[in-house]
């Protein structure tokens, strides 16, 4: 079974530095990875998807991730973090359900803290 | 513009009542799914359908009942609720292929007393 785990459960930075969010996989075979972004009280938004084409994925608002199979990582990046980045992130993988449609399988969530 | 709609936002129940989740979707479609987030857990597949009049069992079926009598809607029910059943429940659909992402709508919040 495919799974990913995020290293850290909550990250803080200052408004203006870099984010780096943390998540590794486990697949036998190339997956299809995502991250998305839940905001208070509100349902979840794709960010970005790795579909095994670019290893370098850019996303919605600055955000990027990059797909390292030596390393089975799929780190969430941006170089300049905003106050409305303060959100929970999921790193997701994908996976066909038995009689069609794909499975998301989340990880346990990082939620993003940005100070002035 | 609406995507995907759940009703009702926000329930509180006794032990033992029965409700029903209303999630509707205006695009197309074939592909929804019933999720449930806890604190620290990420979300869970409850149960899922692959198109009008199917729905299959997902990772915490148990207490759930689902129906998709008509494609644009997928019911969620609980028979005899619990408090293991307080939670924020997300509905979600999409197009089916492995590299596809889902769209969710914006939680309903239940409570169990």
């Amino acid at each position: 079974a495919q799974s990913v785990t995020q290293l850290d459960s909550h990250v803080s930075v200052s408004e203006g530095t870099p984010v780096l969010l943390r998540c590794n996989y486990s697949s036998s075979y190339s997956p299809s990875l995502f991250w998305y972004v839940q905001h208070p009280n509100k349902g979840l938004q794709l960010l970005l998807k790795y579909t095994s084409a670019a290893t370098l994925v850019k996303g919605i608002n600055g955000f990027e991730a990059e797909f390292k199979k030596s390393e089975t990582s799929f780190h969430l990046t941006k170089p300049s973090a905003h106050m409305s980045d303060a959100a929970e992130y999921f790193c997701v993988v994908s996976d066909i359900l038995t009689g069609g449609g794909n499975k998301l399988t989340f990880g346990t969530g990082t939620q993003l803290k940005v100070e002035l | 513009n609406a995507g995907v709609t759940q009703t009702p936002k926000f329930r509180v129940l006794k032990t033992g009542q029965s409700m029903t989740l209303l999630c509707a979707q205006d695009m197309n479609h074939e592909y929804m799914y019933w999720y449930r987030q806890d604190p620290g857990m990420g979300l869970r597949l409850i149960h899922y359908s692959v198109g009008e009049g199917t729905t299959a069992k997902g990772e915490v079926p148990d207490g759930y009942n689902v129906s998709r009598l008509k494609k644009q809607n997928f019911l969620l029910g609980l028979e005899s609720a619990a408090p293991s059943q307080t939670s924020v429940y997300f509905c979600a659909s999409g197009r089916g292929t492995r590299s596809g992402e889902l769209f969710f709508g914006e939680g309903s919040r239940l409570t169990v007393l």
